[in-house]
């Protein structure tokens, strides 16, 4: 089935590490998005991703890192620099990025130690 | 710029009731519609969209109006069950502008009690 995979779906880690969350499509979207919830509140717009190596920031970039090098895979990297990564990450694609047609996956939550 | 605001909740039903959840947006043209729906533990479902005034989108018995005059676009169901319990979220994106992106309300968590 075609969809949109993340993993791990929990993650421990310790301050001072950086640890990267793993988002596969099969769906073959052109765009890919990362957000972030934080507990009882709306999504915020990390990074996203027209097309294979290109990425543009969204609304809370500082503290996180991507890359595009394939079409399927849009990996998030949570660096120290991020003053407090506890959250629930998701990534999400879609056919091209002027759509309001999203398809997420599951989520992976995070939780510093 | 472009903002989406819904109620507040958590919004606490009993089943069989009809649930109402307000959405009001504001835009600099004429959006698009969406409501998405997160079940506990997973990532957001589109549940349905409206693309122009007037248009009603439907789904799963829910349903929500594109008024323009009002700028809002309800989420309504006439019946809920307790697995109707979940957060709801309204979105909208302006089609017509190149690179844009969907902008969410927070969110209204929704709780069906048996």
């Amino acid at each position: 089935d075609g969809g949109i995979t993340q993993s791990p779906k929990y993650l421990f880690r310790k301050e001072g590490q950086n640890v990267t969350l793993s988002c596969e499509q099969n769906l073959n979207h052109d765009a890919m998005y990362w957000y972030r919830q934080d507990p009882g509140q709306g999504l915020r717009l990390i990074y996203y991703s027209q097309i294979v190596n290109d990425f543009q920031k969204g609304d809370i970039a500082e503290g996180y890192s991507v890359s595009r090098e394939k079409k399927e895979s849009f990996p998030l990297t949570v660096t120290s620099a991020q003053k407090n990564p506890t959250a629930f990450y998701l990534c999400a694609s879609s056919i091209r990025l002027n759509t309001g047609e999203l398809f997420f996956g599951e989520g992976s939550r995070l939780t510093v130690l | 710029g472009n903002s989406v605001t819904q109620m507040e909740g958590p919004v606490t039903l009993s089943e069989e009731a009809f649930l109402t959840i307000n959405c009001t947006y504001t835009a600099t043209g004429y959006p698009s519609l969406f409501w998405y729906v997160q079940y506990p533990g997973e990532g957001l479902q589109l549940l349905l969209k409206a693309t122009k005034a007037d248009d009603k989108g439907s789904n799963k018995g829910f349903e929500a109006t594109y008024r323009k005059e009002t700028t809002s676009f309800h989420l309504e169901k006439g019946s809920v069950q307790v697995s109707d319990s979940a957060v709801y979220f309204c979105a909208l994106i302006l089609i017509k502008a190149a690179g844009n992106k969907l902008t969410f309300g927070g969110g209204t968590r929704v709780l069906v009690k048996p």
